[in-house]
């Protein structure tokens, strides 16, 4: 089974409009952490926000927040009034073993991505 | 510029040559990872170090892969016998001891002919 499920491949979103990235996750693991990164077409991964297992609220970053359903087992990213410069891929990933204490040891397990289209 | 940095940022390679990358971390970030991503994929985790000592290694690191990183800064990842089957972008990222978030470089990419 695959840890992590970005079930939209693509997405075309108007200007100004907020935009909902789903990410389903697989893990037996009581203490885990959940990544956002966005690929703009220049290749280059930049970290958006984390969300730790045992982290009581969701996170937020500026525009970004991130809707934590732990019993369904689901961290989608919610960005607020979408701009042109969103346009990327937008990867979920999941870092396995530990939470909110942070310092995590391992690697990172990454959906395949859902590519956004912001259109004007 | 003190972000993570690779070089180089392509490389182009006959089969069964043998190619070495190098990764310079953010200064004072004491964990490395090196990830692997293919086109329309997400990046896989390949292998992680913290200072010196390599803690992690991905099933997917064949034992024509092998990574360092000596003095515990910069590592490097070589591939040996290239297969076409390893073109992909090689992504690097450091992170510190006690943060979650990973910081990236901008990729080698590598094209086997």
């Amino acid at each position: 089974a695959q840890k992590i499920t970005q079930t939209q491949p693509g997405m075309f979103v108007q200007e100004k409009e907020a935009v909902t990235l789903d990410c389903t996750y697989d893990t037996s693991d009581q203490s885990y952490g959940l990544f956002w990164y966005k690929q703009p077409s220049s290749g280059e991964m930049i970290f958006l926000i984390y969300q730790g297992s045992y982290d009581e609220q969701n996170a937020t970053e500026g525009r970004y927040s991130l809707n934590f359903q732990k019993a369904r087992k689901s961290a989608n990213l919610v960005i607020s009034a979408s701009q042109l410069g969103d346009s990327a891929m937008y990867f979920c990933a999941m870092r396995e073993g530990w939470g909110t204490t942070g310092g995590g040891a391992d690697g990172l397990t990454f959906g395949k991505g859902t590519h956004l289209i912001i259109q004007p | 510029d003190t972000g993570v940095s690779q070089d180089p940022r392509h490389k182009i390679t006959k089969r069964g040559q043998n190619v070495t990358f190098r990764c310079d971390p953010i200064s004072e970030h004491n964990r490395l990872y090196w990830y692997r991503q293919t086109l329309g994929q997400g990046p896989e985790f390949l292998t992680y170090f913290q200072n010196e000592a390599q803690l992690e290694k991905s099933r997917l690191l064949s034992d024509r892969f092998s990574a360092e990183r000596p003095k515990g800064s910069f590592s490097t990842l070589e591939i040996q016998r290239t297969e076409q089957g390893d073109s992909a972008m090689y992504l690097c990222a450091s992170s510190s001891q006690g943060y979650n978030e990973q910081f990236f470089g901008p990729g080698t990419r590598l094209t086997v002919l």
